[in-house]
């Protein structure tokens, strides 16, 4: 069965404090695993894609990274506005064309000044 | 601006009614999806459609049902018979953007509905 695990739950940061938030996946042949950021009664905001192992992505303070079996995104430095829950999502070769996302139970980050 | 627009952004159900939420988007995405969020969980797939006039069933989808007449729009109509609505509900759309085929889906700002 596809599933999607992200680890921690919950991950409070010291402002300026690096960290990295985990996505482990297990799918049958990976489409793609997408990376969104959400804040409180909001709708998920797209970061990355990231298609193949090896393959890295960043955008201000955040570093996506992705292996055949989890991905990585990384906050460098981070300010209290970086506090959100952190969603990853994959799309599975098994999925067909339908385009179906599997998502995970998400990390909510928070970042104390 | 080319985004996702969902409304209400609230909404009150009473017990045995069907109500309707509203997903419309201007990004020219062929793809729609409807998913439910619940505290604790992640994101579950209700109905997505890939084509104009054309849906299919989700994870979640008894209790609920779709319409593809644009488009643009994908109404999410939540039925008496769905016996827990109470939850944020969330449209996405998208179009193939890589080129193996995965599709990124960008979400709009959401309808949280509760049962009274």
């Amino acid at each position: 069965e596809d599933q999607v695990t992200q680890s921690p739950e919950a991950l409070r940061l010291q402002e300026g404090e690096s960290s990295s938030l985990n996505c482990s996946y297990t799918v049958s042949g990976l489409r793609g695993l997408f990376w969104y950021r959400q804040d409180p009664g909001k709708g998920p905001e797209f970061l990355f894609t990231l298609y193949s192992a090896g393959e890295e992505k960043e955008k201000e303070r955040l570093k996506a990274t992705l292996t055949k079996k989890e991905s990585f995104l990384h906050i460098t430095a981070p300010k209290p506005e970086d506090s959100a829950t952190y969603l990853c999502a994959v799309q599975a070769r098994g999925s067909g064309n339908t385009g179906k996302l599997i998502f995970g139970q998400g990390t909510t980050l928070q970042v104390k000044p | 601006d080319g985004g996702i627009t969902q409304s209400p952004k609230y909404l009150f159900r009473k017990e045995g009614q069907n109500v309707t939420l509203s997903c419309e988007q201007n990004l020219n995405h062929d793809a729609m999806y409807w998913y439910r969020q619940d505290p604790g969980q992640g994101l579950r797939l209700i109905y997505y459609s890939q084509i104009v006039n054309d849906f299919q069933k989700g994870d979640i989808a008894e209790g609920y049902s779709v319409s593809r007449e644009k488009k643009e729009s994908f109404p999410l109509t939540v039925t008496s018979a769905q016996k827990n609505p109470t939850a944020f509900y969330l449209c996405a759309s998208s179009g193939t953007s890589g080129g193996n085929g995965a599709d990124t889906q960008y979400f709009g700002p959401g309808t949280r509905l509760t049962v009274l």
